[in-house]
């Protein structure tokens, strides 16, 4: 079974400019989730999307981020305009079951995508 | 708000040794608990969960068991190897079973194995 495919995997763009990262979760899964790792910190959930709607974004910072999923399968997280403190890993996750159902359900990670804002 | 804690690192061992790497949660409910293992150059990856206090998860050698009384899991090992040098993340569902529940990592700790 194919894994979570995110792209591109490095990124170096200046403060202000815009850039967006793709994912495209395991074949089947309702579930995504985006997370933006800090460099010495735990993965910390930005959005997360139940097919193709919105269930937690509440720690997504909305003035400069957005992101969507389109007909519930790939998603795009988009920066504009970047600042400094967005230099990180932002991880794209899958899981099979529905929010709400399976609290204990296992997501499944991409290899992230490693941006840096100079 | 709920909350991880584990132990910093890194930690580096010889190959065989024993390993516990110290996680402590804050958590209204039941959280389920969860260690996540990083390899270098690979995304993360679930290692093993618990759902319900007392429950042991093992997965790899690995095991931890969730304790209620000292609100802990901590993940142990009896001979680690060279190939378990990774960074390893305890996690809690926050909140739990509910309709948006989520992850919450700590900040991860990094495992060095000698040879």
């Amino acid at each position: 079974e194919a894994g979570v495919a995110q792209s591109p995997r490095y990124k170096i763009i200046e403060k202000r400019q815009s850039v967006a990262f793709w994912c495209n979760p395991i074949s089947g899964h309702a579930t995504l989730y985006w997370y933006q790792q800090i460099l010495g910190q735990g993965p910390k959930l930005l959005i997360q999307f139940q097919n193709n709607g919105v269930v937690d974004d509440s720690q997504l910072p909305k003035d400069r981020f957005s992101a969507e999923r389109l007909k519930g399968v790939d998603s795009t997280l988009k920066i504009q305009p970047a600042k400094l403190e967005d230099s990180a890993v932002y991880l794209c996750a899958s899981s099979f079951g529905l929010a709400g159902v399976m609290s204990t359900d296992t997501q499944y990670f991409g290899p992230g995508t490693r941006l840096t804002v100079l | 708000g709920n909350s991880v804690t584990q132990m910093e690192g890194p930690v580096t061992l010889s190959e065989e040794a024993f390993l516990t790497i110290n996680c402590t949660y804050t958590a209204t409910g039941y959280p389920s608990l969860f260690w996540y293992v990083q390899y270098p150059g690979e995304g993360l990856q679930l290692l093993l969960k618990a759902t319900k206090a007392d429950d042991k998860g093992s997965n790899k050698g690995f095991e931890a068991t969730y304790r209620k009384e000292t609100t802990s899991f901590h993940l142990e090992k009896g001979s680690v190897q060279v190939s378990d040098s990774a960074v390893y993340f305890c996690a809690l569902s926050d909140p739990p079973s509910s309709s948006a529940s989520k992850i919450i990592f700590g900040s991860g700790t990094r495992l060095s194995i000698r040879p």
